[in-house]
């Protein structure tokens, strides 16, 4: 079975500064996707940033961006030039690719984010 | 992205009853999910919904108690059943989209059980 640990459960940032969050995954499958999630107070889940096992260069969208160690199962996220709407519950997830668990995301416990003005 | 939207927002609801949560989505798509947020947990899949077949559901999570409809490629719904206090959590669904991985959630769906 898949397992996500994020092993932060809470961190702050000051605004416009950088701020990495932690998560490692353990897998015996060599074909996945993996995830990270924000869930700001309002509680809609809204997809950060999105990475395939098999590409090797990292995900980069906008100030986010990913370091994807796929040897250590680790996949952690970036966020630079912090902002007051960063502010949110961040979830790493995983996802099996193919076969009968197409779609089941796991995620890990997840990482409470503050951003500080 | 796919727009989704769930009714109700929220509900109170003595222990006992049934509360059925719709879920709608602005395009077609093939697969949505529904997933459990207990209170200051992480989500947890309750079961897959695809048109025209029987909802997948996870181990832990059985029909009597969380009946799904999917009547057609918008639109879902779940039901939660002979409720308690323990089921009082969150409750989202989401959509597949983008290469038929990324999925989409709607704004969920809190539900007290007093």
């Amino acid at each position: 079975a898949q397992t996500v640990t994020q092993s932060q459960p809470e961190m702050s940032v000051q605004e416009a500064e950088t701020v990495t969050l932690s998560c490692t995954y353990d897998t015996s499958e060599s074909n996945y996707y993996l995830f990270w999630y924000k869930q700001p107070p309002s509680r809609q889940m809204i997809l950060v940033i999105r990475q395939e096992a098999y590409k090797q260069q990292n995900a980069t969208e906008n100030r986010f961006s990913v370091n994807f160690q796929k040897a250590a199962k680790s996949f952690s996220l970036k966020i630079s030039d912090s902002q007051l709407g960063d502010t949110a519950m961040y979830f790493c997830a995983f996802m099996k690719r193919g076969g009968g668990s197409q779609g089941n995301l796991i995620f890990g416990k997840g990482t409470k984010l503050s951003v500080k003005p | 992205s796919a727009v989704i939207s769930q009714k109700p927002s929220r509900d109170i609801c003595q222990r006992g009853t049934s509360l059925t949560i719709q879920c709608q989505v602005d395009s077609q798509v093939t697969m949505m999910f529904w997933y459990r947020q207990q209170p200051g947990q992480s989500l947890t899949l309750i079961a897959t919904a695809n048109q025209g077949s029987e909802a997948t559901y996870e181990s832990g999570f059985v029909i009597d108690k969380f009946p799904i409809s999917r009547p057609n490629l918008t639109f879902s719904t779940l039901t939660v059943s002979n409720m308690s206090p323990e089921d009082s959590s969150i409750y989202l669904c989401s959509v597949s989209q983008g290469a038929g991985y990324e999925q989409y959630f709607g704004p969920g769906t809190r539900l007290t059980v007093t």
